[in-house]
């Protein structure tokens, strides 16, 4: 069964906004990461976050963990239309299974 | 370069016809993994492999095979495709030490008339 939940399906956004996305998950991981996706392409890493971790930034990347409410969110800040892409979170469980969750499609409007 | 391949990106074929799919990595990774991509249902994993001669089911692996002989391959077999199984597939590899992220190949869109 799917692990992460991300919440919207889908955002609009303008060019410089700031994109939030949101991920939800049901049992206890070791870590969650993020990844992108351009259109029918292979995923691609962004950023990882472990549990004991609560927030990490990586450029214009932001990403929060709260494991009390089994939740993260990415931020992207200043967006560009090149951010445009799916964007999937990914529970890192016990035993080495990475499951993804359903994905957020992100457009960024120049 | 670390890289994940899969062959082919592209595969048109009947139902019933037995085909393979192939994948290889690089990057002496323990961890191999295989995906389907459907729209609305994301990414659904089918069989994983921890290791070498060490392969365990996924969500979805009804109507497939695997097999890890080899660390750096893991082929992904469809013995009598059907239409349901017309998806985009992927195929990912990461270390099994610590916290790692996975690498993923380029897809391969595979159509079952």
């Amino acid at each position: 069964s799917q692990q992460g939940e991300e919440d919207p399906q889908a955002l609009s956004i303008q060019e410089g906004e700031n994109a939030t996305m949101n991920c939800s998950y049901k049992t206890s991981i070791n870590n969650l990461q993020w990844y992108r996706q351009n259109s029918g392409r292979g995923l691609v890493h962004l950023i990882l976050i472990r549990s004991n971790e609560r927030e990490k930034h990586s450029g214009r990347l932001r990403v929060t963990l709260d494991t009390s409410k089994k939740s993260s969110s990415l931020l992207i800040t200043a967006s560009r239309a090149a951010d445009t892409a799916s964007y999937f979170c990914a529970t890192d469980r016990q035993g080495g299974k990475l499951i993804f969750g359903q994905g957020t499609e992100l457009s960024v409007k120049p | 370069e670390a890289q994940v391949t899969q062959n082919p990106r592209y595969l048109i074929t009947v139902t019933g016809k037995k085909l393979t799919v192939t994948c290889s990595q690089n990057m002496n990774h323990e961890y191999m993994s295989w995906y389907r991509q459907d729209p609305g249902l994301g990414l659904r994993q089918i069989y994983y492999s921890m290791n070498v001669e060490v392969t365990d089911k996924g969500d979805v692996p009804e109507g497939y095979k695997v097999s890890r002989k080899e660390k750096r391959n893991f082929p992904l077999i469809l013995e009598s495709p059907s239409p349901n199984q017309t998806s985009l597939y992927f195929c990912a590899s990461r270390s099994n030490t610590g916290s790692s992220e996975a690498f993923f190949g380029q897809g391969t869109r595979l159509t079952v008339v």
